[in-house]
């Protein structure tokens, strides 16, 4: 089975600009969860999307979006990007139901904004 | 809500040794506490998990202990690897009716092992 699916790896930014990530999930999992992980604020929950709705959200600004797709692939998005989105983004997708508690990361997106 | 806390954040030991890290967890509900290692320039891997009504789990050099109590629960690696060295994430979460599932996790622990 294939696992959690991220692109692109890598990317270079300028501030201002937006960005968009994508994941696919693992096949059958129908949450997808959106992580930024940094050297000095470790792994933060961003939000997640289930059947393609937000159904939690962390403590990030406006200018950090996502949606899903009925296919469950799920997309997030950064506007009017800063110096300090430089970071890891992971992906993590689970099957989202009551006994389906754990999560699996994908190899995550780097992104250096300049 | 959930606060994880994760110690030691860097351990060095020599290969062969056995490996601890530890975790606290402060909301009783907590009933999922997964592990995960993240090799570098890659995402987190899921290693072993436990839930709150089992004490233990092992699997081959791995193993986890969980005091409900105490709200602590704990990473052992023992005869450790070179292919060990990573860092590793405890996290904590509740499993409910309302099938929403949002891990908080520790801060994570960089583990050397030397040759």
């Amino acid at each position: 089975k294939a696992g959690v699916t991220q692109t692109p790896r890598y990317l270079i930014k300028t501030r201002g600009q937006q960005v968009t990530l994508s994941c696919s999930p693992i096949s059958g999992h129908r949450s997808v969860s959106w992580y930024q992980q940094t050297p000095g604020q470790g792994l933060q929950f961003l939000f997640e999307y289930f059947s393609e709705t937000q159904r939690n959200k962390g403590n990030f600004p406006g200018r950090f979006s996502g949606r899903q797709f009925s296919n469950s692939r799920s997309e997030m998005n950064v506007s009017t990007l800063e110096l300090g989105d430089s970071a890891l983004y992971l992906c993590a997708s689970s099957q989202g139901q009551l006994s389906g508690n754990t999560i699996y990361f994908g190899e995550g997106s780097w992104l250096t904004v300049v | 809500g959930e606060n994880v806390e994760q110690h030691p954040s860097t351990l060095s030991v020599q290969e062969g040794d056995s490996a601890v890290i530890k975790c606290t967890y402060s909301d009783s509900a907590s009933n999922y506490f997964p592990w995960y290692k993240q090799e570098l320039g890659k995402g987190p891997q899921l290693i072993i998990d436990i839930r709150s009504n089992v004490g233990e789990k092992k699997d081959q050099r791995i193993a986890v202990t969980l005091n409900k109590t105490a709200k602590h629960f704990s990473l052992h690696i023992t005869e450790t690897q070179p292919e060990d060295s990573a860092v590793y994430f405890c996290a904590a979460s509740k499993g409910g009716t309302g099938g929403s599932y949002i891990p908080t996790f520790g801060r994570g622990t960089s583990l050397i092992v030397h040759p």
